[in-house]
């Protein structure tokens, strides 16, 4: 399995409260994605990095904020959490130029109350 | 802009019988395409991928796609399946060269094999 540890797993947390999600990975690889998965939705794109401090939206991406100072870490950031942010959010790494697939975290399960 | 429809948000069949999930891609570029399937309350794993090549990829576990470019389309057969298939299946699109690579996902289709 690729190295990529998503952390909390499992976290409920009240409305308005900010809320940051921790992706990490041990592969070295440059492509780095958030994405929630919502019934009847799929997989959304929220944001994506394309290296240290290289980022961009994606198409959900109202409310939610990123960093990436190192290669291996990628944060996400509610910054003010509502019940519509409850989701499963899943991180991806990828590294296209090397002819590799997107490989993907086991989860983040959230819940705003 | 790269966008993928999956044309079947549920497809239930029958132990044994054949199987397609459809996905139809948009991009304005050349492309690379993946099939992600995801069993209940786990992640996503690849299934098969089109990078370059020959249109017609498959997967270990007797899945098979293929690029048709003229109708932008991707995909997933089997042609018979097992009860262990059952499972949620996502068709992902990204651009190929260059850099910048966004990954797009489609809305998901849930495959239910019957005994």
């Amino acid at each position: 399995d690729a190295g990529i540890t998503q952390s909390p797993r499992h976290k409920v947390t009240e409305t308005g409260t900010p809320v940051t999600l921790r992706c990490h990975q041990t592969e070295n690889h440059r492509y780095m994605y958030w994405y929630r998965q919502d019934p009847g939705h799929g997989l959304r794109l929220i944001h994506y990095s394309y290296g240290v401090k290289d980022t961009d939206k994606g198409e959900v991406s109202d409310g939610y904020s990123v960093s990436r100072s190192k290669t291996e870490d990628f944060l996400l950031t509610l910054e003010s959490a509502t019940s519509s942010q409850t989701s499963v959010y899943f991180c991806a790494i990828s590294e296209f130029e090397r002819n590799t697939e997107a490989f993907f975290g086991q989860g983040t399960r959230l819940t705003v109350v | 802009a790269q966008s993928v429809t999956q044309l079947d948000s549920q497809v239930p069949v029958f132990e044994e019988a054949p199987v397609e999930l459809r996905c139809n891609y948009s991009s304005s570029v050349s492309v690379y395409l993946f099939w992600y399937v995801q069993y209940p309350n786990q992640g996503l794993q690849l299934l098969l991928k089109y990078l370059s090549g020959s249109t017609l990829v498959e997967s270990i576990n007797g899945f098979e796609a293929e690029f048709n470019k003229s109708q932008t389309s991707f995909h997933l057969r089997k042609p018979s399946v097992h009860i262990s298939d059952t499972a949620e299946y996502f068709c992902a699109v990204s651009k190929s060269g260059g850099s910048n690579y966004k990954l797009t996902f489609g809305k998901g289709t849930l495959l239910t094999v019957n005994p």
